[in-house]
């Protein structure tokens, strides 16, 4: 079955620290990929996607996130966090199969100022 | 410009009563799904629609029924409502299986 697993559920950054969460899925068929961010008292806002091609992505905000498919891994990133960041983040994963979109437990992510 | 409309944005019920949970989407999407939203669990998938006329169970689906009335509105159902089911319900749709969802701003639903 299709699944999503984020390993890290709750993480606290200084300002100006790198970020890194991970995120694995299981699924061998053609995949979609995504993180959303949601911030306190509001519904997901989508961070960036992975469709195809170039396997690392550019988001909103000075996110990024590389595909590597070997892993079945879609790993966040941000070299240099905000206050503002602090927020909870969740991957996703659709496939042309089933049509599911599955998401991941989350991250809560605090940004000490 | 609305986007996705839910409704009602709380709610409280009994154990055993019955509603239904609306939602709305002005975008001409293919896709709709209902998930809820419980600390440390996520979003799990309930039922969704991968298109008017289709609906197929989720994660969770144990306890809801939903209906696609047609291609704007995908309402879910709780039949005879259980403590278990008390959570953040959040509506979400889009234009394909592959596209980013658009969410509704949610409905805090407690079942006593």
């Amino acid at each position: 079955a299709q699944s999503v697993s984020q390993h890290n559920h709750h993480v606290i950054l200084s300002e100006a620290a790198s970020l890194e969460l991970g995120c694995n899925y299981s699924y061998g068929g053609t995949v979609n990929l995504f993180w959303y961010v949601q911030y306190p008292g509001q519904h997901l806002q989508l961070l960036l996607k992975y469709f195809s091609g170039d396997p690392l992505v550019k988001g909103i905000k000075g996110f990024e996130a590389e595909f590597i498919k070997s892993k079945f891994s879609f790993n966040l990133r941000k070299p240099s966090v905000q206050w503002s960041d602090t927020a909870e983040y969740f991957c996703a994963v659709t496939n042309s199969g089933t049509y599911k979109y599955i998401f991941g437990t989350g991250t809560r992510l605090k940004v000490l100022a | 410009n609305a986007g996705v409309t839910q409704t009602p944005k709380f709610q409280v019920l009994k154990t055993g009563q019955s509603m239904t949970l609306q939602c709305a989407q002005d975008m001409n999407h293919n896709s709709m799904y209902w998930y809820r939203q419980d600390p440390g669990m996520g979003l799990r998938l309930i039922y969704y629609s991968a298109s008017e006329g289709t609906t197929d169970k989720g994660e969770v689906p144990n306890g809801y029924n939903v209906s696609r009335l047609n291609k704007r509105e995908f309402s879910l159902r709780l039949e005879s409502a259980a403590p278990s089911q008390t959570s953040v319900y959040f509506c979400a749709s889009s234009e394909a299986w592959n596209s980013p969802l658009h969410f509704g701003n949610g409905t805090r639903l407690t079942v006593t």
